[in-house]
């Protein structure tokens, strides 16, 4: 059973362009959802995370979207950049509990320059 | 610091074969995870460990073992290895659930 659904699987942005990247989640009961991004033959590293009690959450030029009665958050890059270019996942736990992180199937995003 | 270090970074088994994906965090976190990841499905969870002497199951755990005696080492064994466990794996460990979690390089393992 997949708890969070990632969408689009893969994506292409002109340099300069809005990435977008839609997460939605089934677990109510989750209140943690971190963006992880993971560059060829490397592990996941923290973007950026929010906490429901926040709609949106903004750093430098990543900015989580979060609509709790949705079930959905998203990731937007501004002023996409080659350099952005890698995969993301997003992903939600449970403060309370201790069993690790769900993820998203990832969506490989490519800047073109 | 050398945060999450794993070991080794590529291993190439025979069907049947055993071995252990060695995983150390030196930033004296308490929880410790081991995912694997396939092409196109992210991360999922095999086991964590909420502490020293503390392991529970995650999502797939069937196939593989863990064991954590110290706070710094959380060791993945597989005991019979399959094709079906060729993936890339990750370690990872975090302060406390709902913190960020650091990542290790990852294992790729292949199995023959």
């Amino acid at each position: 059973q997949q708890q969070v659904k990632q969408s689009p699987q893969s994506l292409i942005v002109q340099k300069g362009g809005i990435s977008i990247i839609n997460c939605a989640y089934e677990n109510t009961a989750f209140d943690y959802f971190p963006w992880y991004q993971q560059f060829p033959g490397k592990g996941p590293a923290l973007l950026i995370a929010i906490r429901p009690d926040v709609s949106e959450k903004k750093e430098g030029r990543f900015t989580i979207s979060f609509n709790k009665s949705a079930k959905q958050f998203s990731l937007h890059i501004m002023d996409s950049q080659p350099g952005d270019s890698a995969t993301y996942f997003c992903a939600a736990t449970q403060r309370g509990g201790a069993d690790g992180l769900t993820f998203g199937k990832g969506t490989h995003l490519i800047i073109q320059p | 610091n050398a945060g999450v270090t794993q070991t080794p970074k590529f291993r190439i088994l025979k069907i049947g074969q055993s071995m252990t994906l060695q995983c150390t965090q030196d930033m004296n976190h308490n929880y410790m995870y081991w995912y694997r990841q396939d092409p196109g499905m992210g991360l999922k969870l095999i086991y964590y460990s909420v502490g020293a002497g503390i392991t529970d199951k995650g999502e797939v755990p069937n196939g593989y073992n863990v064991s954590r005696s110290t706070t710094e080492d959380f060791p993945l064994r597989l005991e019979l290895a399959a094709p079906s466990q060729t993936s890339v794996y990750f370690c990872a460990s975090s302060y406390s659930q709902g913190a960020e979690q650091y990542f290790g390089p990852g294992t790729r393992l292949t199995v023959t």
